[in-house]
């Protein structure tokens, strides 16, 4: 699978939007974008994933570039319940792999 | 509808004893994952499983290290002789897909983890 390369770190504001933005240069046409987060002593949550196409749901947009090298991911109204690690993970199309999860962006949202 | 649930929420054990870890993923969920994530470390593939089969054992640590699932839902997670670096939070997680092609979609939903603390 493409490794994938985010900040270590970002603040946002309450109430704002928090765009957290992951660089996947190396991924290939069949593979997707997923977004998870871990809130602190819980297990991942699925966020969304996309392929190529930008897509919305009622957590979080995921804005893909065109040439898929990197791609961000926007809350779009930010709360304090959204502080957590949030992992851009790449991963293929074969049914059963495992997702790599690297050490992700630690999203700090002040109040 | 219920999630993938996990059992005990926490083991405090002593080295040497062997512990067995329950997943039980979300209901019609044909794969099951098992990851574990030691202190401030990310996540580690353990096995998965599709149906009651186990195509890839790659990530057991050890032989010290099994995993079974029965009826293909409830997974049980076992640790012969724990050590002291096997403390970690031992996630779980199920999606819905069978085998093949697509899976990009296949979704994980992961359940709330067992806190394993070897003494």
């Amino acid at each position: 699978d493409a490794k994938t390369t985010q900040p270590p770190s970002m603040d946002c504001a309450e109430g704002r939007a928090a765009n957290l933005p992951c660089n996947h240069s190396t991924i290939s046409g069949n593979e997707y974008v997923y977004w998870y987060r871990q809130i602190h002593s819980q297990g991942p949550q699925y966020i969304i994933h996309g392929l190529k196409n930008n897509e919305t749901n009622e957590m979080a947009s995921l804005i893909i570039t065109e040439d898929r090298k990197s791609s961000t991911l926007i809350l779009p109204h930010a709360t304090l319940r959204d502080t957590a690690v949030y992992y851009c993970i790449v991963r293929g199309f074969t049914y059963g792999q495992n997702f790599v999860f690297g050490p992700g962006t630690r999203l700090s949202v002040l109040p | 509808g219920a999630g993938v649930s996990q059992s005990p929420s926490n083991k405090v054990t002593e080295k040497g004893k062997d512990v067995e870890l329950r997943c039980d993923p979300i209901s019609g969920h044909t794969a099951l994952y098992w990851y574990r994530q030691s202190l401030g470390q990310g996540l580690e593939f353990l096995i998965y499983f599709q149906g009651n089969s186990a195509p890839d054992k790659s990530g057991l640590p050890s032989d010290r290290f099994s995993a079974e699932r029965t009826g293909g839902s409830v997974s049980t997670l076992t640790i012969q002789r724990t050590q002291q670096e096997d403390s970690a939070v031992y996630l779980c997680a199920s999606s819905p897909v069978g085998t093949g092609w697509g899976g990009g979609t296949d979704t994980q939903y992961f359940g709330p983890g067992t806190r394993l603390t070897v003494l």
